[in-house]
């Protein structure tokens, strides 16, 4: 089955880091653009960072740039993203997405839920 | 920060059509990028539902069509069903290199 699945998300203080873990199965990460796109409580979508299919070539929200960053196992099948001085601004559910060529998600994981707050 | 508008809410009895604009600008729908939906149900993960301004993934249904013009693009939704009660977002591509979504609406079947 084809899938998304992340996990790693928790309660974290103000200022702390955490990393995002998503899971592929049937298909390859390394062979697909990959996103990581959040959604804060109530609130609407966005976007947050991109890793290209050669892994070389990664871009991210003003929000977050210099802050978190993206990146991938192959051998695991598995992408990441490390936040480190994390926000209460970046409390929200996070969700891998896999793009297709055209700048859209076709398929999207279940979501983790990150809570920044002392 | 979502930088397409959308309308916050909109609402129709059962059977009814009823569309969703999204409001973008010169560097992004205006410039030529593709606009792209998504069905976000409660609780729930989006979905891909509308993909390339107007065409429609495999199973979903033809009660749901896209269009695009200029900086805006709709959604229009007809014969609206109860299981159509969701949030739905557009989604399209910006020259400063990111993916911008709509400020997201809700539908509500009377």
């Amino acid at each position: 089955e084809v899938q998304l699945v992340e996990s790693g998300g928790g309660l974290v203080q103000p200022g702390g880091s955490l990393r995002l873990s998503c899971a592929a199965s049937g298909f390859t990460v390394r062979g697909n653009y990959m996103s990581w796109v959040r959604q804060a409580p109530g609130k609407g979508l966005e976007w947050v960072s991109v890793i290209n299919s050669g892994g070389g070539t990664t871009y991210y929200a003003d929000s977050v740039k210099g802050r978190f960053t993206i990146s991938r196992d192959s051998s695991k099948n598995t992408l990441y993203l490390q936040m480190n001085s994390l926000r209460a601004e970046d409390s929200a559910v996070y969700y891998c997405a896999r793009e297709v060529a055209g700048w859209y998600f076709d398929l999207w994981g279940r979501g983790t839920l990150v809570t920044v707050s002392s | 920060q979502s930088v397409l508008t959308q309308p916050p809410s909109v609402s129709g009895a059962p059977g009814q059509r009823v569309t969703i604009s999204c409001t973008g600008s010169s560097s992004n729908i205006g410039a030529g990028y593709d606009v792209h939906w998504y069905q976000q149900l409660p609780g729930t993960a989006p979905k891909l539902l509308i993909y390339g301004n107007s065409n429609r993934p495999s199973g979903v249904p033809d009660r749901f069509s896209g269009s695009k013009s200029g900086t805006s693009a709709s959604l229009a939704i007809t014969g609206l069903q109860a299981e159509d009660e969701a949030d739905y977002y557009c989604q399209s591509y910006d020259s400063s290199l990111s993916y911008v979504f709509g400020t997201g609406t809700k539908v509500t079947v009377l």
